[in-house]
């Protein structure tokens, strides 16, 4: 069973648009969720992620993911995309209960001038 | 700043022979990991450790072995390479015992052609 799902291998946005990527998890008890991107020729780098607590989470270069427990989903977002935010985007989910960590299979987003 | 090497950007090995990947972590953290990144597959887990001489399974084992005898090292090994192995290895750590709250750093990856 898919542990953690992007449901969209690319995205397309218009430079200025909001941006979104989707990802939904299916693990027990309560994960913890992540967002990462790769630019290209370049490692991963961690974004954000939720722990506890508020639902809306704030990570680095203007990004946001809303964790949704009631449809158990954590979309990352921007208000306003940029052309270098052009890359490939990871959710990842860390679950204590059954010892394991997962990776989504990557979202490619490019940004259009 | 968390600084995560691994020991080649790119390596070209022959079918059969024994491969190893080396990563190096310089902060400390319990939590060291391998994936594998290929397209349209993501990044899939080989295995992880959360202590020295420790060891857990990830989602595809199979054809790997590890070995991590300081807390700073984690080492990959095919024991036979074989072609279907080629793809990008990524090395991660992070801090906490097992799957935690806490983020993962990543190397800059291997890229392993199996020939």
């Amino acid at each position: 069973a898919q542990s953690v799902a992007q449901p969209e291998d690319q995205v397309n946005v218009a430079e200025g648009n909001p941006l979104t990527v989707k990802c939904t998890y299916s693990v027990s008890g309560n994960p913890y969720l992540f967002w990462y991107v790769q630019y290209p020729n370049r490692g991963l780098q961690f974004l954000l992620k939720y722990i506890t607590g508020d639902n809306l989470v704030k990570g680095s270069y203007g990004f946001e993911a809303e964790f949704n427990k009631s449809q158990t989903s954590f979309h990352l977002k921007k208000p306003s995309a940029l052309v270098s935010d052009s890359a490939l985007y990871f959710c990842a989910v860390s679950e204590p209960a059954g010892n394991q960590f997962y990776f989504g299979t990557g979202t490619s987003l490019t940004v259009i001038p | 700043d968390v600084k995560v090497t691994q020991s080649s950007r790119y390596l070209v090995k022959r079918t059969g022979e024994k491969v190893f990947l080396e990563c190096v972590q310089d902060m400390d953290h319990e939590n060291m990991f391998w994936y594998r990144q290929d397209p349209g597959l993501g990044l899939r887990l080989i295995y992880f450790s959360y202590d020295v001489k420790m060891k857990e399974k990830g989602d595809i084992p199979e054809g790997y072995s590890v070995s991590r005898e300081k807390k700073e090292r984690f080492s990959l090994i095919l024991e036979s390479a074989s072609t279907n192995q080629t793809s990008m290895y990524l090395c991660a750590s992070s801090r906490g015992q097992g799957p935690s709250s806490y983020e993962q750093y990543f190397g800059p990856g291997t890229r392993l052609t199996v020939t």
